[in-house]
């Protein structure tokens, strides 16, 4: 099976602070993802990424940046936390291939103080 | 954009039939998921329409009608574990999810 892992299941972090979430996934796949989850709103797409160094914008990517050195890897960085991205944050990834299966993480609650 | 509605909140008795309704309306349109997420967890995959019909997998169904914009999920049979949240999902490159419906399971 595929396995998409997030470092951190919870994370608290203070306002201003720069904060990493890191994403990896194990089965080569080309496509991955960053969702934020909200009560009332579902799953907003922050950034996707198509394949290494590339990056694309989703619907809300104000206050938020991406990385994707190696395939396996993708980085969301909160360049300067603010309470409204307390969140649940989740990550995704799907091959190109097959059927569009897409295989999400855990899962990362992040509160910011 | 992406306009994807689906109801809130729904409750059934153990045994009894639910029916999610998601209609949507986007700029772009691969195929539709429907995904389960119990509280704290995270989404997990029940199906995938791409043409028009019923999907039949076990206790649970999947409709898609591409020209109304609409699908449904069937839910039969209910048990208390089936209590979680139901998200509409559709697939164009990228997901767009609706809010999510949840389910809860009275005995």
């Amino acid at each position: 099976d595929v396995k998409v892992t997030q470092s951190s299941r919870y994370l608290v972090k203070r306002t201003g602070e720069k904060v990493f979430l890191e994403c990896v996934q194990d089965m080569d796949h080309e496509n991955m993802f960053w969702y934020r989850q909200d009560p009332g709103l579902g799953l907003r797409l922050i950034y996707f990424s198509y394949d290494v160094k590339m990056k694309e914008k989703g619907d809300i990517p104000e206050g938020y940046s991406v990385s994707r050195e190696k395939k396996e890897r993708f980085s969301l960085i909160l360049e300067s936390a603010s309470t409204n991205q307390t969140s649940m944050y989740l990550c995704a990834s799907r091959t190109y291939q097959g059927a569009d299966g897409y295989t999400f993480g855990s899962g990362t609650r992040l509160t910011v103080v | 954009g992406q306009n994807i509605d689906q109801p809130t909140e729904m409750t059934a008795t153990e045994g009894a039939i639910v029916q999610i309704n998601c209609t949507y309306q986007t700029s772009g349109f691969n195929g539709l998921f429907w995904y389960q997420q119990h509280a704290g967890e995270a989404p997990t995959f029940l199906s995938y329409n791409v043409l028009d019909g019923l999907e039949e997998k076990g206790r649970f169904s999947s409709f898609l009608s591409r020209s109304k914009g609409y699908s449904y999920l069937l839910l039969k049979e209910l048990q208390m574990k089936d209590s979680a949240s139901y998200l509409c999902a559709v697939n164009d490159y990228k997901l767009s999810f609706g809010a999510g419906t949840t389910v809860t399971v009275r005995a």
